[in-house]
């Protein structure tokens, strides 16, 4: 069975400086994996997602996430905080048994400081 | 392109009623999914329809169901309302050129009072 585990329910950096969010899965195939990111009372938009090849994985708004076989994580970076990074972020798994289903982490909240 | 559309926005329902939330997908997709985010919590997966049949299932009780029409758009229906079931229900689609990726629409908020 797939699980997401995301390490932390609140991060809070400076502006300007590294923004790092941790997610390590479970999953019994090899994995698609995504990042969403939620800002209040709106629905979940896709930042990045690895399917297969290149393990770095660049997506929007300068972040990047970067897939580890041997850790099981795929955690999310961005050289340089901006005051409008502040939302919910999460990390979702999917495998590819015919079905989409697709399953989330608990999510981790952004507080990005001034 | 219209992205993923959901109605009602926001509903109230007193505690034994039933609820009926509508879903149409994004343009070129064929399959469905429905969530039900907790306050502070993540997205929990309902169930997914396609090809008008539910194909596969979360840990949700049969009060929970559902439809996906010939155009590809769903209705989510829950019978029996509890308290536990105020949420924001999320609909998201995907489709044989989405690969695995699923795109979700703004959610309709459901207050159980």
């Amino acid at each position: 069975a797939q699980s997401v585990t995301q390490l932390g329910s609140h991060v809070s950096v400076s502006e300007g400086a590294l923004v790092l969010l941790r997610c390590n899965y479970s999953s019994s195939v090899p994995p698609y994996l995504f990042w969403y990111v939620q800002y209040p009372n709106q629905g979940l938009q896709l930042l990045l997602k690895y399917t297969t090849g290149a393990t770095l994985v660049k997506g929007i708004n300068g972040f990047e996430a970067e897939f580890k076989k041997s850790e099981t994580s795929f955690h999310l970076t961005k050289p340089s905080a901006h005051m409008s990074d502040a939302a919910e972020y999460f990390c979702a798994v999917s495998e590819n048994t015919g079905g989409f289903k697709t399953i989330f982490g608990a999510g981790t909240r952004l507080f990005v400081k001034a | 392109d219209a992205g993923v559309t959901q109605s009602p926005t926001h509903l109230i329902k007193t505690r034994g009623q039933q609820v009926t939330l509508r879903c149409s997908p994004k343009s070129g997709h064929d399959t469905v999914s429905w969530y039900q985010q907790a306050l502070g919590q993540g997205p929990q997966f309902i169930f997914q329809y396609y090809e008008e049949e539910e194909r596969q299932r979360g840990n949700f009780p049969d009060r929970f169901s559902g439809h996906q029409f010939p155009n590809y758009s769903s209705e989510l229906n829950v019978n029996a309302l509890l308290l536990g079931d105020s949420a924001l229900y999320l609909c998201a689609s995907s489709g044989a050129f989405s690969g695995n990726t699923i795109y979700f629409g703004e959610g309709s908020w459901l207050t159980v009072v």
